[in-house]
C-alpha cells in the first residue's frame, strides 16, 4: 500500500508569494495517478490537479503540478487571499485503497 | 451543474446502524463510479469505499477499516448512492462525503458533496 507524505505540515506565506507544496510517495505511482485537492474551513475538498499535472475544470492557471519519480509538487505561482487553505495529495491508482497525504496547511504570514 | 447532496447523518450509539444517502444530479449518474470519503473532526481525509458502474458489474471495494461493516449500494434509476453502516464504532465519527469519480482513464475525485456528519457516541 502506497503511503503519501506531505511537507511541510504548515507553510506561512504572504499574498503574492510563490508556494511550493511537496508530496512524496513510498513507491511508484502508476500512470501518474496523483491528484491535489484544496479544502477551506467548513467546506468540502475541491479537485485542483489530476494526472499529476492536469488542471481540473475551472482551476486558475496559477496552480500547477509536477512530478519527478515518486516526488510530486503543487506550485501556486502568486498567492491570492482565497488560496490559503489545506491541501491534500492523493493516489488514485488502479486498485484500492486510494490514500491521501496528511495535508499541508497554507496560512497567511 | 453537478450536485451531490448527502443526507442521513446523525447521532448513533456504538454498535448501532445508520444509512447515508446521496442524491446526484447534473450528470449521467449511471456512467460514473461513486465513492465515499470521510473526515474525522480536525483530521485528514480517509477513503471509505467505492461502487463501480453497471458496465463493471457494480463491483464494490472497501477500506480495511470498514470492510464487513459498511455496504455501498446505488440505484441508477433514482440517481442515488447509499452507505449502510453497521456495528458502528466511536472512531467512525466523521463527516462523510459522497464523491463522483472521473471517467477513465483518470479516476480522480472530481465532485464532492457538502458532507453529512455522523457522530457515534453513547
Amino acid at each position: 500500500e502506497i503511503v503519501l507524505t506531505q511537507s511541510p505540515g504548515t507553510l506561512s506565506l504572504s499574498p503574492g508569494e510563490r508556494a511550493t507544496l511537496s508530496c512524496r510517495a513510498s513507491q511508484s505511482v502508476s500512470s501518474s495517478f496523483l491528484a491535489w485537492y484544496q479544502q477551506k474551513p467548513g467546506q468540502a475538498p475541491r479537485l485542483l490537479i489530476y494526472g499529476a499535472s492536469s488542471r481540473a475544470t475551472g482551476i486558475p492557471d496559477r496552480f500547477s503540478g509536477s512530478e519527478s519519480g515518486t516526488d510530486f509538487t503543487l506550485t501556486i505561482s502568486r498567492l491570492e487571499p482565497e488560496d490559503f487553505a489545506v491541501y491534500y495529495c492523493q493516489q488514485y491508482g488502479s486498485s484500492p485503497p486510494y490514500p491521501f497525504g496528511q495535508g499541508t496547511k497554507l496560512e497567511i504570514k | 451543474e453537478v450536485q451531490l447532496v448527502e443526507s442521513g447523518g446523525g447521532l448513533v450509539q456504538p454498535g448501532g446502524s445508520l444509512r447515508l444517502s446521496c442524491a446526484a444530479s447534473g450528470f449521467t449518474f449511471s456512467d460514473h463510479y461513486m465513492d465515499w470519503v470521510r473526515q474525522a473532526p480536525g483530521k485528514g481525509l480517509e477513503w471509505v469505499g467505492r461502487i463501480k458502474n453497471k458496465a463493471n458489474s457494480y463491483t464494490t471495494q472497501y477500506a480495511a477499516s470498514v470492510k464487513g461493516r459498511f455496504t455501498i449500494s446505488r440505484d441508477d434509476s433514482k440517481n442515488s448512492l447509499y452507505l449502510q453502516m453497521s456495528s458502528l464504532k466511536i472512531e467512525d465519527t466523521a463527516v462523510y462525503y459522497c464523491i463522483r469519480v472521473q471517467l477513465a482513464p483518470h479516476r480522480a475525485f472530481d465532485y464532492w458533496g457538502q458532507g453529512t456528519l455522523v457522530t457515534v457516541s453513547s
